[in-house]
């Protein structure tokens, strides 16, 4: 049962236009949700989170955007770098002790092409 | 700080051979997760601690495997009569109490099972 979906294995993107990384997720107790980065042989780094009563989060480059009615959300990088080619994984967890654990979508590989 | 530290990076071991892995999380993060990552996918929750407390274990986590944390510090990652399923980049992270405003990773230790 994946609770968090990447439905897009990859993504290419020409340096300087705007990525768009979508996530669907299916469990409405989720409270927060993050996005992460990963290089090949490195663990994942954390890029940024929303929580589930706010609609957008904005830090620099990177925006992520919340729709709970539809239980999506989106990462936009704008203007897209090449060291932004990366594995990007949508993630999601509980506030509580009981439903911290955060769960990992798939990842979407995006590839930022000169 | 260093950041979250795995020791080892990599590990090659015959099949029914017992390893064990182990996790420095970042000091004062009372929350330490172990996940499991294979090729193509993302981080699958294995189990979580809340200071020295266990409070969490994943259906994927046979009687095979089993974690400790004593102490609320370090954690280890044991699994016994290692089998060729269990190749794979088991990842440990830590988080500070409150919203999981980011889990920060280790590097991972890659396990090949032979």
């Amino acid at each position: 049962d994946q609770q968090v979906k990447q439905n897009s294995p990859s993504l290419s993107v020409q340096e300087g236009r705007i990525s768009i990384l979508n996530c669907d997720y299916t469990n409405s107790m989720f409270d927060y949700f993050l996005w992460y980065k990963k290089y090949p042989a490195e663990g994942p780094t954390f890029l940024i989170s929303i929580s589930s009563i706010k609609d957008k989060n904005e830090d620099g480059r990177f925006t992520v955007f919340l729709n709970k009615s539809a239980k999506h959300l989106s990462l936009h990088i704008v203007p897209s770098q090449p060291g932004d080619s990366a594995v990007y994984f949508c993630a999601a967890s509980g506030v509580d002790s009981s439903a911290s654990k955060i769960i990992f979508g798939s990842g979407t590989r995006l590839s930022i092409r000169p | 700080d260093t950041g979250v530290s795995q020791d080892p990076r990599h590990k090659i071991t015959k099949r029914g051979q017992n390893v064990t892995f182990r996790c420095d999380p970042i000091s004062e993060h009372n929350r330490l997760y172990w996940y499991r990552q294979t090729l193509g996918q993302g981080p699958e929750f294995l189990t979580y601690f809340q200071n020295e407390a266990q409070l969490e274990k994943s259906r994927l986590l046979s009687d095979r495997f089993s974690a400790e944390r004593p102490k609320g510090s370090f954690s280890t990652l044991e699994i016994q009569r290692t089998e060729q399923g269990d190749s794979a980049m088991y990842l440990c992270a830590s988080s500070p109490q409150g919203p999981p405003s980011g889990a920060f990773f280790g590097q991972g230790t890659r396990l090949t099972v032979v």
